[in-house]
């Protein structure tokens, strides 16, 4: 099974910084990566697919590259209604793996 | 609008069955697609669990739950189903349907949460 790891676990920055967050595959999955934000007691929304394809509707400070194993998401300017939980996901292969969370909040 | 209805959730016993429903509207459940469940144990990060292909060709589980769950779909019911058997602590959880969408998981229900408890 493809293991995914996120870096930082936890992170806190002021309003219109630039937060980057990593995620990493035990094994390289092309640019079949999946970016969701999940805000306090709401459901998971999809922010990024295929790596770096921003979903409809996502505000265009949310970014994503990266192929293979290593991949990153990038806010350009940090909101405060960007307070939230940040997955990345495997889509190569199943079992079809989330990274562990990456809690963002404002300083 | 597509929209995704779970129910089924609620307190069980260690060792006991439960059975989870979807109701899917707002798209053709029958066509080329793939459902599936996601859970998230409270406090917790999400954990893939199941996934379906319409026509039920192709069926996969995670480890932890293969051999105790099974995923199933009524395609003239558009709903999808979880049965969970041999339940555990370990899966105390909010579970979600959710629709794949071109390689993702565009479209989620709001949960239906399970307690795994004597």
């Amino acid at each position: 099974d493809i293991q995914m790891t996120q870096s930082p676990s936890s992170l806190s920055a002021s309003v219109g910084d630039r937060v980057t967050i990593t995620c990493r595959a035990s094994q390289g999955i092309s640019n079949h990566l999946v970016w969701y934000q999940q805000k306090p007691g709401k459901v998971p929304k999809l922010l990024i697919y295929d790596a770096s394809t921003l979903q409809s509707g996502v505000p265009s400070r949310f970014s994503g590259s990266g192929s293979g194993t290593d991949f990153t998401l990038t806010i350009s300017s940090l909101q405060p209604e960007d307070v939230a939980t940040y997955y990345c996901q495997n889509y190569n292969s199943v079992p079809l793996t989330f990274g562990p969370g990456t809690k963002v909040d404002i300083k | 609008e597509v929209q995704l209805v779970e129910s089924g959730g609620g307190l069980v016993q260690p060792g006991g069955s439960l059975r989870l429903s979807c109701a899917a509207s707002g798209f053709s459940f029958f066509s080329d697609n793939y459902m599936h469940w996601v859970r998230q144990a409270p406090g917790k990060g999400l954990v893939w669990v199941s996934r379906m292909r319409s026509d039920g060709s192709t069926i996969s589980y995670a480890d932890s739950v293969k051999g105790r769950f099974t995923i199933s779909r009524d395609n003239a019911k558009n709903t999808l189903y979880l049965q969970m058997n041999s339940l555990g602590a370990e899966d105390t959880a909010v579970y979600y349907c959710a629709k794949e969408t071109y390689w993702s998981l565009e479209y989620w229900g709001q949960g239906t949460l399970v307690t795994v408890s004597s």
